[in-house]
């Protein structure tokens, strides 16, 4: 079965740092690889998915995702973080159709 | 494009009562849609996937007598959650699957729902 791992349940950073959410996957065959972001008692926007070519993925308000066969991992990056920037943010994977969610990371984005 | 509207927003209700859920694609029609369930600070926990015209496939462990789902157009689903107890209070977040739009899932606002 397809899975996905968020080893950390929440992120510290100071504004203007760069960030990294992290996630690795465990699936048979071509993964299709996904990251969302949730404000609190909202749903789940999407932010940028992998389906294939490119291993670095550019997606909305300046995040990208680097692709990992080797390391089986698809982290999330923003390269200067902001205080809006604080949320909830989900790695998915797509099962037949079926998106199987991580455990989720708080991304905490202090001034 | 690709906008998923849930209604009601939030919602309480007594014990015992019933609760219906409609999820809408507003511009574009849906084949398929799920049903999430997401208890605080965790993640999203599918309950049903709900193909228009047909019967719901619940995931395992999810009462399908008690999570009623109907999939009566492309562009509508809705969950009724019967008699409904204080263990069912939680945050309902529906999507649309979209092929046309390279696979993706299109999700709704959630619902909140608390049963007192």
């Amino acid at each position: 079965a397809q899975s996905v791992a968020q080893p950390e349940d929440q992120v510290n950073v100071a504004e203007g740092n760069p960030l990294t959410v992290k996630c690795t996957y465990s699936v048979s065959g071509n993964p299709y690889l996904f990251w969302y972001v949730q404000y609190p008692n909202r749903g789940l926007q999407f932010l940028l998915k992998y389906i294939t070519g490119d291993n670095l993925v550019k997606g909305s308000y300046g995040f990208e995702a680097e692709f990992n066969k080797s390391q089986t991992s698809f982290h999330l990056k923003k390269p200067s973080a902001l205080v809006s920037d604080s949320a909830l943010y989900f790695c998915a994977v797509r099962d037949t159709g079926k998106l199987i969610f991580g455990q989720g990371t708080t991304l905490q984005v202090k001034p | 494009g690709a906008v998923v509207s849930q209604h009601p927003s939030r919602v309480i209700c007594k014990s015992g009562t019933s609760v219906k859920i409609e999820c809408r694609s507003l511009d574009f029609q849906a084949t398929t849609m799920f049903w999430y369930r997401q208890f605080p600070k965790q993640s999203l926990m599918l309950m049903a996937t709900s193909n228009e015209g047909s019967k719901a496939t619940y995931e395992q462990g999810v009462e399908k007598d008690k999570f009623l789902i109907n999939h009566a157009s492309l562009t509508l689903s809705t969950l009724t959650v019967t008699s409904a107890h204080p263990e069912d209070s939680s945050f309902y977040i529906c999507s649309a699957y979209v092929a046309t739009y390279y696979n993706e899932q299109f999700f709704g606002p959630g619902t909140r729902l608390t049963v007192l």
